[in-house]
């Protein structure tokens, strides 16, 4: 069974600091996504990483897809209250009826102004 | 474009009742994935549809059903409610599979159900 593992689960941290969180696997994924997902909200899809060793920035956010495509890790700089959120990494899981996307339990971040 | 609706956002149930949760995809999207999710488990698939078929499903028990329609709005449905099903139930749409990997999926606000 694949699993999706998200440290550290709850982070709470100064506007302007910066962070890293990270998604780690045993098993290799073809992809990984990132989702954002603030309160009475769902998930927002931030960006997708496909190739090993792969690194996207979305403002001051980067996403990095380990070179064996078993973790990811996502850092902020500078840190703003807008970056509140549960962030969420994802797979896609082909094999039995474990269904089409798996989800890591998420890393909780507050940032407080 | 509209986003992903879910109708109602909020349930209160006793144990052993039934419950239906709607969700209306994107204009044009014909995939349509339902999630529970949890503080203790995370996020965890129920099951996709697409062009009114199942075409996955989840680690749950029976009791757990859903349907789309040819306008491809779905529905799911959670018979004989128990204690642990309270939880925030999400759909999510997308133009193809889900699981592809250039398919973005647009998640709903989602259903929060509480089950007393």
């Amino acid at each position: 069974t694949q699993l999706l593992e998200q440290s550290p689960q709850f982070l709470s941290i100064q506007e302007g600091e910066n962070l890293t969180v990270y998604c780690n696997s045993s098993s290799v994924f073809s992809s990984l996504q990132w989702y954002r997902q603030e309160p009475g909200e769902g998930p927002v899809l931030l960006v997708t990483v496909v190739t090993g060793g792969e690194v996207k920035k979305l403002k001051r956010l980067t996403f990095q897809f380990g070179d064996a495509r078993k973790d990811s890790s996502l850092h902020i700089t500078a840190a703003q209250p807008g970056d509140t959120g549960l962030y969420l990494c994802a797979g896609p899981n082909y094999g039995g009826s474990q269904g089409n996307l798996i989800f890591g339990k998420g890393t909780k971040l507050s940032v407080k102004p | 474009k509209a986003g992903v609706t879910q109708t109602p956002r909020y349930l209160i149930k006793t144990r052993g009742q039934q419950v239906t949760l709607s969700c209306s995809p994107i204009s044009g999207h014909r995939s349509v994935s339902w999630y529970q999710q949890t503080p203790g488990q995370g996020l965890q698939f129920l099951f996709e549809y697409f062009s009114e078929t199942q075409r996955n499903k989840g680690n749950f028990p029976g009791r757990f059903s859903g349907r789309q329609f040819s306008n491809s709005r779905s529905e799911m449905n959670v018979s004989t409610l128990e204690l642990g099903d309270s939880a925030l139930y999400l759909c999510a749409s997308s133009l193809g599979l889900a699981f592809s990997t250039y398919n973005e999926q647009f998640f709903g606000p989602g259903t929060r159900l509480t089950v007393l």
